[in-house]
């Protein structure tokens, strides 16, 4: 596709298990972003992965929150033993060149923990 | 780590008045951008500024980049009902981090 394109678009899952949110970035783009949005909320910074590089976690709120990124194209975000207060949308963005380029968004995840 | 703050929360104006929405970083970035929310959607790219002090224009947008690169505006004049929506900064260093947004809505 054109755009990135992040599935399920909705989740509804039980306290304590566990989800796998993917993210399909736009093809050739280096760099990939996931963030956390409340309801009404700003955007929380949780990894971000370029190139081949270590990826920056220093955003993941627990170490029940992981992330990661096959072949430089496909990331998927995993959390595990969800909790009510992971319920937000997840949005994944990508850009060609990493940091200082533009960033495209996808139409994100709505987690909600039941 | 890297903070970036944003004021106002929330604004709202009568259409034609004027908004003007802030960001301040904790440390010097190496270029901010600014990206505009409709409700219900998701963020969309408006512009980056790189250098010390820059100024750049879209239209009736103004955006402004302080001479330390640490600080950031977004000047709307005379808005319209169409410019509805949260506005973020993200301040670019290590990482993209965005400001908690300012929600603008536009009364008729």
């Amino acid at each position: 596709g054109a755009g990135v394109s992040q599935s399920p678009s909705n989740k509804v899952t039980e306290k304590g298990k566990d989800v796998e949110l993917r993210c399909d970035p736009i093809s050739g783009h280096t760099a990939l972003y996931w963030y956390r949005q409340s309801l009404g909320q700003g955007l929380e910074f949780l990894i971000y992965f370029q190139g081949n590089s270590a990826p920056d976690k220093s955003g993941l709120p627990s170490d029940r929150f992981s992330a990661e990124r096959t072949g430089g194209s496909v990331s998927t975000l995993t959390i595990q033993r969800t909790q009510q207060e992971d319920s937000a949308v997840y949005l994944c963005a990508s850009s060609l060149g990493g940091l200082g380029t533009e960033a495209f968004f996808g139409q994100g995840t709505r987690l909600t923990v039941v | 780590g890297q903070q970036v703050m944003q004021i106002p929360q929330y604004q709202h104006v009568q259409e034609g008045e004027d908004f003007t929405t802030y960001c301040n970083s904790s440390t010097t970035l190496s270029n901010i951008q600014w990206y505009k929310q409709r409700p219900g959607g998701h963020p969309v790219f408006l512009i980056q500024l790189v250098k010390s002090g820059e100024v750049k224009k879209q239209k009736r947008l103004t955006f402004q980049f302080g001479e330390a690169k640490k600080n950031s505006s977004l000047h709307i004049t005379a808005t319209q009902t169409t410019d509805v929506g949260t506005y973020f900064c993200a301040g670019n260093n290590n990482d993209m981090r965005f400001g908690a947004g300012t929600r603008l809505t536009v009364k008729p």
